[in-house]
């Protein structure tokens, strides 16, 4: 039974392009959560989505940033005209319903 | 708003002590609490999870411990190993939302 995957594990963006993080929950989950850690900080929640639906979006920043999780496919977190203080590591976890959370690998973005 | 604070933010020790690792939370309706286990450059792992109305759980050489009432858990570890050395992280969900509050964590060094 596959973990939480999520790729790209590293990506580079030069400021103002956009990145997408794809995450796949693990099999039998329907939540996702998506957290963000900045160096030398804690992790801190951004948003929480089932399927087809955002739940809790608390955590986000009001622009540029947005997360799906459709019927198909991965979850997308997207960040568009990336800026240097977005760099930092993005983690997913899944769950079953009020379930224990199991975490990705994250992806580490650099924005240069 | 919920806070989570771990305390200390390092812990230096030599292999075979028996430590204990410290959380408190600020508001104590939550509905459970983690602890994950955070490698440099890596994702989190679950170590053990407690239900609101569970006083501890345990696996292998690690116990945690929950009193809601005063807003403390406590994560001991018996014969630490090189191996435990790593970030160790608290969490807190909310009754109501399923999203997770973390701790800064502390840094764990077992010395050979």
């Amino acid at each position: 039974n596959a973990g939480v995957m999520q790729n790209p594990r590293h990506l580079v963006r030069r400021r103002g392009q956009e990145a997408r993080l794809r995450c796949s929950p693990m099999k039998g989950h329907s939540h996702v959560y998506w957290y963000r850690q900045l160096p030398e900080e804690g992790l801190k929640f951004m948003v929480y989505l089932q399927k087809e639906n955002i739940i809790d979006e608390s955590g986000m920043p009001k622009e540029r940033f947005s997360a799906e999780f459709p019927k198909e496919g991965p979850s997308i977190l997207r960040i568009q005209q990336v800026v240097r203080g977005d760099s930092a590591a993005y983690f997913c976890a899944s769950s079953r319903p009020l379930s224990e959370q199991y975490f990705g690998p994250g992806t580490r973005l650099t924005v240069t | 708003k919920q806070e989570v604070t771990q305390i200390p933010a390092a812990l230096s020790v030599p292999e075979g002590e028996n430590l204990v690792l410290n959380c408190s939370f600020t508001d104590s309706a939550i509905y459970n609490l983690q602890w994950f286990r955070q490698d440099p450059g890596k994702g989190l792992t679950s170590l053990l999870l407690i239900q609101s109305s569970q006083r501890e759980q345990t696996s292998g050489r690690l116990n945690a411990s929950l009193d809601k009432s005063s807003g403390r858990s406590t994560l001991y570890i018996a014969a630490s190993q090189p191996g435990d050395s790593a970030t160790y992280l608290c969490a807190v969900s909310q009754g109501g939302s399923e999203k997770l509050v973390f701790g800064k964590g502390t840094k764990l060094t077992v010395n050979p």
